[in-house]
């Protein structure tokens, strides 16, 4: 069971470049998510989805786009990065219904990407 | 807008020793779930401990328990017993229980935790 996989962990990217972080997740959750985090800060998410086909903004969607064609997968889209989008992106997914551990988020090991 | 506050940028603690990290947080709901998680030096999110606000009694977990106070909105962790492995920042997290509010977890600034041998 590999949980939920990110992919690249590592990126260095050119202002203006774009580039697509992928996640996958093999749980069959419902909900998955994309959530940034900057310097001392917690994350803040991005965008998230609660099936196939549905996908809603989060806290920080600016610069971002996403698509949900299948349960499984999960990429966030840098349309023009910039430096201000420097951070280390954190790809979620949960089960939606249940309750006490049975909707626990769980979360990649993070991407590193850095503009410059 | 939920909002979670940690009031502790950094702690530290001798090994063996206890050490309880603050968090406090405004809500005008009644049902949500609170959350410790731990974030060593990999970046990794790695949940210590969760507590439902329905429940009264303080959720534990091996050396790791909560003191939840619904009324004061606070939700402390106490670490027990501290090992040089819990140095980490530390992230309370809030999310409600249903709604909109549900999809998103909602951080603190975080407690850097250092364990001194």
């Amino acid at each position: 069971n590999a949980g939920v996989t990110q992919t690249p962990k590592f990126q260095v990217l050119k202002t203006g470049q774009s580039m697509t972080l992928q996640c996958a997740q093999d749980m069959n959750h419902e909900y998955m998510s994309w959530y940034r985090q900057d310097p001392g800060m917690g994350l803040r998410l991005i965008h998230y989805s609660v099936g196939a086909g549905i996908t809603d903004q989060g806290e920080v969607p600016n610069g971002y786009n996403v698509s949900r064609s299948t349960t499984e997968d999960f990429p966030l889209r840098l349309l023009s990065a910039a430096p201000s989008q420097t951070s280390v992106y954190f790809c979620a997914s949960r089960r939606l219904l249940g309750t006490g551990t049975g909707n626990t988020i769980y979360f990649g090991e993070g991407s590193w990407l850095t503009v410059v | 807008a939920q909002t979670v506050t940690q009031s502790q940028p950094e702690m530290s603690v001798q090994e063996a020793e206890t050490v309880t990290l603050s968090c406090t947080y405004d809500t005008s709901e009644s049902d949500y779930y609170l959350f410790w998680y731990k974030q060593p030096p990999s970046r990794q999110m790695i949940l210590v401990i969760r507590q439902e606000a329905y429940k009264q009694q303080n959720a534990t977990e091996n050396r790791f328990s909560v003191n939840f106070q619904k009324a004061a909105k606070s939700f402390s962790l106490k670490i027990s017993d501290s090992q040089l492995g819990d140095a980490a920042m530390y992230f309370c997290a809030y999310r409600s229980a249903s709604g909109a509010g549900s999809y998103q977890l909602t951080f603190g600034k975080g407690t850097k935790l250092s364990v001194i041998p």
